[in-house]
């Protein structure tokens, strides 16, 4: 399957400040997924992009897929409290309908 | 919250038990999906199910089998638990790859001794 891999592995950021998370491959993307999971919890779907150049806008997240479709990114502004937890990228093979996902990214925010 | 409930939530083993691990969905969906999470490695994939009685592996199938008799459950066996599927396992849903969303359920604890 499809690698990928994210960085960096873990950020801290004061309360206010923004945040990106990185996720690359050396291979063209047929479609990146981004996921969030709560400490202690279970990941939860953001959003699926498909288009290159493709950004799309949730609230205070922004996600970009690249020009050449291999890599892609989740920028967080003006992070609060609520934003921590691990952002996983991961990329789903349509035909068997398997998702690979990186390694993920895991936010701290201080209050 | 999509209807996945996994159990046991928490499970404590010692090393060369059998273990059995259940999913169940009350989505209907065709697609389930095992996952284990560790530390630094993020979600891999074990198996998974495209239908009734079809399963196929994923990258990490070895010391792993499952079973699907029906639509609504998806059971993960560990015939022989060994200290290193010490993990949190996740399962998750689709309806199908085209809808691309995975739901996932609360995740099972395991711990092999």
């Amino acid at each position: 399957g499809q690698q990928v891999m994210q960085i960096p592995q873990y950020q801290h950021v004061q309360e206010g400040e923004d945040f990106t998370t990185y996720c690359n491959s050396s291979t063209t993307l047929s479609n990146i997924q981004w996921y969030k999971q709560r400490p202690g919890g279970h990941p939860v779907f953001l959003i699926q992009l498909v288009k290159s150049g493709e950004v799309k806008k949730q609230k205070r997240l922004t996600f970009q897929f690249g020009e050449a479709k291999k890599n892609s990114s989740l920028h967080i502004t003006a992070t609060q409290t609520t934003d921590v937890g691990t952002y996983f990228c991961a990329v789903l093979n349509t035909n068997a309908g398997k998702s690979t996902f990186g390694d993920g990214t895991t936010l701290t925010v201080k209050p | 919250d999509a209807g996945i409930t996994q159990s046991p939530r928490h499970k404590v083993t010692e090393t060369g038990t059998p273990v059995t691990l259940r999913c169940h969905q009350t989505e209907n969906h065709r697609y389930m999906y095992w996952y284990r999470q560790d530390p630094g490695h993020g979600l891999r994939l074990i198996h998974y199910s495209y239908g009734v009685k079809d399963t196929d592996k994923g990258e990490v199938s070895d010391g792993y089998s499952v079973s699907r008799s029906k639509t609504e459950d998806f059971l993960l066996t560990l015939e022989s638990a060994t200290s290193s599927q010490t993990s949190v396992y996740f399962c998750a849903i689709s309806e199908s790859p085209a809808a691309g969303e995975l739901f996932f359920g609360e995740g099972s604890r395991l711990t092999v001794l």
